[in-house]
């Protein structure tokens, strides 16, 4: 079955350091992939897709790559500050339509 | 983008009980989602809501269970009937583009907080 995991563990990192998430999936070759922050009582905020066919995505701090040969994608915050601090879901599309499986998200601590 | 309200924000129900919730979208839109989200647990898609047509509901989950409406292209409900602990989570609805494509961007809800006792 398809099955995407994300370290459910809490990462914590300095204030200013890069934070790296990661990404993993199995039994599955989505053509996107989507990252996503949610604060404590809110919904999912959209940050950035990323297609098969590309390597690396960017916007302003934010990184993302995808690697479908290791079914792998990263999601990188350079620059970190305490205003990061959030769980991060990554998404990626079933079935080539609008469909998307989200992961449990790792929670992310930015310490000043 | 979607701004997206729903009502309520979080309710304390007992067994047995029935609870609709209203996802409002300040824009005409054609697909609307309800997610389920437990405690520690990834979103998990209960159903898909087009606007003049009958839900789609994705493996595990009924219209018995959760009957959805959709009577225009702005609101939505969906009701948890006859509900049992196990149900307790944080329900949320969301919303995408009109392409119906992976690349649609989604829009969702604060969610509801269910407890049921």
């Amino acid at each position: 079955s398809q099955k995407i995991e994300q370290n459910s563990e809490a990462l914590n990192i300095q204030e200013g350091k890069t934070a790296t998430l990661t990404c993993n999936y199995t039994n599955y070759s989505p053509a996107y992939l989507q990252w996503y922050r949610q604060d404590p009582g809110r919904g999912p905020v959209f940050l950035l897709l990323i297609r098969e066919n590309e390597k690396e995505k960017r916007k302003e701090r934010l990184k993302v790559t995808f690697d479908t040969t290791l079914k792998q994608s990263l999601f990188h915050i350079t620059a970190s500050q305490p205003a990061d601090s959030a769980t991060y879901l990554c998404a990626l599309e079933t079935s080539g339509t609008y469909k998307y499986i989200f992961g449990t998200g790792t929670r992310l601590k930015v310490l000043a | 983008s979607a701004v997206i309200s729903q009502k309520p924000s979080r309710d304390i129900c007992q067994r047995g009980t029935s609870l609709t919730i209203q996802c409002q979208v300040d824009s005409q839109v054609t697909m609307m989602f309800w997610y389920r989200q437990q405690p520690g647990q990834s979103l998990t898609l209960i159903a898909t809501a087009n606007q003049g047509s009958e839900a789609t509901y994705e493996s595990g989950f009924v219209i018995d269970k959760f009957p959805i409406s959709r009577p225009n292209l702005t609101f939505s409900t969906l009701t948890v009937s006859n509900m049992s602990p196990e149900d307790s989570s944080i329900y949320l609805c969301s919303v995408a583009g009109d392409s119906g494509r992976g690349t649609d961007t989604q829009y969702f809800g604060p969610g509801t907080r269910l407890t049921v006792l």
